[in-house]
């Protein structure tokens, strides 16, 4: 089965200074990735999504990530932070043929004034 | 559109208990996968509803069921409470079951005393 690490527990960054977010995963052919977005006490909003095709992915709210396949990783970044990117981010990996997404245990985001 | 919405948004129950949690799908939705997410963890899959029928159930007991219903809405039922059953349970919709792209919900947070 799928799976998917996330080294960072806590990130802090400086407002306007540019992020990315660790996620290598653990599967054996091309999975399908996620990154989302959960806000404190919010359900999870979805940020981009691979599946195939074009590795570098752009996403909303200035988010993109990049699929390397021979590093078995999906890194989130963005160029410039804005103080309300604060949040927990989980990076997520699916399968072609199952229905189990497998979660990371999330990286928190602090952004400093 | 409509978007995935959840009831309750919160309740408390005692050890030993029942509990039935509901969720409505996305308009066009067919498929509703439930999540539980501990305090400080990224969510666990529970299962997934597609067309009526369970497709697919991660690791955890028979004490968790669920249903869906011709109108692709969907409840959770957890029987013989305990506590480690406190989280947020997270319901996310998609088409064509499998594990592409989810839409989730806000969560319902289940307090177990």
């Amino acid at each position: 089965a799928q799976s998917v690490t996330q080294p960072d527990i806590h990130i802090t960054v400086s407002e306007g200074a540019s992020l990315e977010l660790r996620c290598n995963y653990s599967y054996g052919a091309t999975p399908y990735l996620f990154w989302y977005v959960q806000s404190p006490g919010q359900g999870l909003q979805l940020l981009l999504k691979y599946f195939s095709g074009d590795t570098l992915v752009q996403g909303i709210k200035g988010f993109e990530a990049e699929f390397k396949r021979s590093q078995s990783s999906f890194n989130l970044r963005k160029p410039s932070v804005h103080w309300s990117d604060a949040a927990e981010y989980f990076c997520a990996v699916g399968a072609p043929n199952n229905n189990d997404m497998r979660f990371g245990a999330g990286t928190r985001l602090t952004v400093k004034p | 559109e409509t978007g995935v919405t959840q009831s309750p948004t919160h309740l408390i129950k005692t050890r030993g208990q029942q509990v039935t949690l509901r969720c409505s799908s996305q308009s066009g939705h067919n498929t509703v996968s439930w999540y539980q997410q501990a305090l400080g963890q990224g969510p666990q899959f529970i299962f997934q509803y597609y067309r009526e029928e369970e497709n697919g159930r991660g690791n955890f007991p028979p004490r968790f069921s669920g249903l869906q219903f011709p109108n692709y809405s969907s409840e959770l039922n957890v029987n013989a409470l305990e506590l480690d059953d406190s989280a947020l349970y997270l319901c996310a919709s998609s088409f064509g079951g499998l594990a592409r792209e989810q839409y989730f919900g806000p969560g319902t947070r289940l307090t177990v005393t």
